[in-house]
């Protein structure tokens, strides 16, 4: 079965730095979402990306959070300047719209110092 | 404001028996429901969509929809200590984004 794939699956960095999570998605599912969960909370929507546009963004994604697709294939999460309370898992999904299920890369666990 | 509410567990069960996980939703326009297992440190697993009111059965899993009581259970038949994990419910309008519950923690006791 196709994956997700996301890199890196660990990630230290200071606060204030910046940071580029990276996703390959399914190729022929053409819905993009970021979701994050934070250690032993629940996991949390960020944005959806259909189109090359977002398509829906939740208050958690701030003006410190921007998507791209940057080939057409790979898909970014970059956050501008850390802070601590980004610590979490961030969880790259695909889906195919349609009411059909997301299914999600391995995850990338972010530690800010 | 959708929420997606589940109870935390853990549930413990032994080894063989039927487990009975159950979700409530407070969004009515949600459409389409799923459950997810995610193992400690890892991500969420789709186990079973369900979309109209009933039951769909798939292996040893039972999914159960009830969109009158905004109702969605899992049953996990012949449970495996290889269950023990966290289950999540999600709910999702039609087009829109998946919200997820707090997760059930499952204990299956050998």
């Amino acid at each position: 079965e196709p994956e997700v794939t996301q890199t890196p699956s660990h990630q230290v960095t200071q606060m204030g730095q910046e940071v580029i999570l990276r996703c390959v998605p399914i190729s022929n599912h053409l819905y993009f979402y970021w979701y994050r969960q934070i250690l032993g909370q629940k996991v949390e929507f960020l944005v959806s990306f259909y189109n090359n546009e977002i398509s829906e963004k939740s208050e958690i994604f701030d003006d410190q959070f921007s998507v791209e697709r940057p080939d057409g294939s790979n898909f970014t999460l970059k956050i501008r300047s850390t802070k601590l309370e980004d610590s979490a898992m961030y969880f790259c999904a695909n889906g195919q719209g349609n009411n059909s299920p997301l299914h999600f890369g391995n995850g990338t666990r972010l530690t800010v110092t | 404001q959708k929420e997606v509410e589940q109870n935390s567990g853990p549930l413990s069960v032994p080894e063989g028996a039927i487990a009975s996980l159950n979700c409530t939703y407070s969004d009515r326009v949600s459409q389409s429901f799923f459950w997810y297992r995610q193992y400690s440190g890892k991500s969420p697993e789709l186990i079973m969509s369900i979309y109209s009111n009933g039951d769909k059965e798939d292996g040893r899993f039972t999914a159960q929809l009830n969109k009158a009581s905004q109702y969605v259970s899992l049953l996990i038949r012949d449970s495996q200590p290889s269950d023990s994990a966290t289950y999540l419910c999600a709910a999702s309008p039609y087009g829109q984004n998946f919200v997820f519950g707090p997760g059930t923690r499952l204990s299956v006791l050998p």
